[in-house]
């Protein structure tokens, strides 16, 4: 169990750019969520899929986010055009739901810096 | 709406005492979980115990207990035996019936050698 696999780790990139970060999560796992981490605002739930499909993408900030999960081993979170404001740690996670335990497991997180 | 608070910003405690974490929530919902994840300076997040709203015994794992009160809607957490290996930031976090994980704000854990 390779666990849930985020990339890039780290991306800087210019204001403007567009900047697309990628999950893979655990196979068999039917959730899976995009959060954001900052000082200021802790973790903050962007947006969640169940068996491929958009269930609640109200913590998504703005038009200029938007996420796909096009099958069940991968998705992206796209920001296009990014901003200063967008620099954050964002973490991908997934779980098989049934149970109840849920099972989250976390990514080890993307570090995106726009500068 | 559900929401989790955590009121304690930071908190020190001496090696190999005991902590508790607070963690108070609220919700419509009458089934629903609980968790607590560690976040150490290396930033992953780690899972360390959870509490399903009918479980009627209070979790532990380890040196990890859950204190859970469900009248008074709070699910503090127990650290046992403190390490300095425990210092990290501690979230409390809420699975609703629809399956989504909110988190709490954070306690930040200092443990002094």
């Amino acid at each position: 169990d390779a666990g849930v696999i985020q990339s890039p780790r780290h991306e800087v990139t210019e204001m403007g750019q567009e900047v697309t970060l990628r999950c893979k999560p655990i196979s068999g796992h039917n959730s899976l969520f995009w959060y954001r981490q900052t000082m200021m605002r802790g973790l903050e739930l962007l947006i969640y899929f169940n068996n491929n499909v958009p269930i609640d993408d109200s913590g998504m900030p703005e038009d200029r986010f938007s996420a796909k999960m096009p099958n069940a081993s991968f998705s992206t979170l796209k920001i296009q055009p990014s901003e200063p404001r967008d620099s954050a740690v964002y973490f991908c996670a997934s779980s098989p739901q049934v149970g109840p335990k849920g099972g989250y497991t976390f990514g080890s997180g993307t570090r995106l810096t726009v500068v | 709406a559900q929401k989790i608070t955590q009121t304690q910003p930071g908190m020190f405690v001496q090696e190999k005492e005991a902590v508790t974490l607070d963690c108070t929530y609220d919700t419509s919902d009458q089934s629903y979980g609980l968790f607590w994840y560690k976040q150490p300076s290396s930033g992953e997040m780690i899972f360390l115990i959870y509490q399903g709203s009918y479980d009627e015994q209070n979790a532990t794992e380890g040196r990890y207990s859950l204190n859970f009160q469900k009248a008074r809607k709070s699910a503090n957490l127990v650290i046992s035996a403190s390490q300095l290996g425990d210092s990290a930031m501690y979230f409390c976090a809420m699975r609703d019936s629809s399956y989504k994980l909110i988190f709490g704000s954070g306690t930040r854990l200092l443990v002094r050698p």
